[in-house]
C-alpha cells in the first residue's frame, strides 16, 4: 500500500467554525508533512512531524494546529480561519530515517474554502 | 534560502511530441524530486534523483548536481501527461524542508 489518504476531499467553513483535516498512511513512514497550495502556485511547507514529534513549523499562524496522535495519523485543526486561508491542503509522508533526503508520497489533498 | 527556478513556465505540445523541462537551483542539494500534479490536484512522485540519470517508461530525468540543474524528458507525449510538473529540492542544511519550484504547466493536445 503506497497511499496517503486525506479526508475530507472538500470542506467549506465559516470564519467562526472549528474543523479538522485528517491524513492517514500505512506505509510505516515516520515523517509526515502538511503543505498548503494556493491556486496556480507551488506547494508551501507548513509543518513536519518526525516520530510523532513536531520538528518543523514554518511560522504558521496559530489558527492552524497540527497533531500527530500516532505514527499513521496526522491531523490539522482549523479555528477562526480567514478567507485568504482558502487553499488546497496536502499531506505527505516519507520514511523518516532521521536525516531527511527522502522520497515524499502525497495524498490527494483537501480543498478548503473559508467563507 | 535555496532558490528553485523552472523553465519553461508554460508548454503546449501536440500529442506524440517530445519535450525537456529544466530545473535550476541556487545551492547544493541532497535531495531533488520531480512531481506531476494532475488536473485534480494529485501530486505524483515521478523521480527521486539527487544525482545521475533515471528512466521510467517514456519519462527520464538527469540531475547534474555539480552544475545545479536537473532535466525531465518526456517522450511521445500523451494527453494524460497534461498538468503541472514541479521540481523540488532540499538544501544540505535543511533536512525535511522540500522546497518547490514554480512549476511548468504542460498541455498536450490530441
Amino acid at each position: 500500500d503506497t497511499e496517503v489518504t486525506q479526508t475530507p476531499k472538500h470542506l467549506v467553513m465559516g470564519m467562526t467554525n472549528k474543523k479538522s483535516l485528517k491524513c492517514e498512511q500505512h506505509m510505516g513512514h515516520r515523517a509526515m508533512y502538511w503543505y498548503k497550495q494556493k491556486a496556480k502556485k507551488p506547494p508551501e511547507l507548513m509543518f513536519v512531524y518526525s516520530y510523532e514529534k513536531l520538528s518543523i513549523n514554518e511560522s504558521v499562524p496559530s489558527r492552524f494546529s497540527p497533531e500527530c496522535p500516532n505514527s499513521s495519523l496526522l491531523n490539522l485543526h482549523l479555528h477562526a480561519l480567514q478567507p485568504e486561508d482558502s487553499a488546497l491542503y496536502l499531506c505527505a509522508s516519507s520514511q523518516g530515517a532521521g536525516t531527511g533526503n527522502e522520497k515524499l508520497f502525497f495524498g490527494s489533498g483537501t480543498q478548503l474554502s473559508v467563507l | 534560502g535555496i532558490q528553485v527556478e523552472q523553465s519553461p513556465p508554460d508548454l503546449i505540445l501536440q500529442e506524440g511530441a517530445n519535450s525537456t523541462l529544466r530545473c535550476n537551483f541556487s545551492d547544493s542539494v541532497n535531495n531533488l524530486q520531480w512531481f506531476h500534479q494532475n488536473p485534480w490536484g494529485q501530486l505524483i512522485n515521478l523521480f527521486y534523483i539527487p544525482s545521475g540519470t533515471k528512466q521510467n517508461g517514456r519519462l527520464s530525468a538527469t540531475t547534474v548536481a555539480t552544475e545545479r540543474y536537473s532535466l525531465l524528458y518526456i517522450s511521445s507525449s500523451q494527453t494524460t501527461d497534461s498538468g503541472v510538473y514541479f521540481c523540488a529540492v532540499e538544501g544540505m542544511d535543511s533536512s525535511y524542508k522540500l522546497i518547490f519550484g514554480s512549476g511548468t504547466r504542460l498541455l498536450v493536445r490530441p
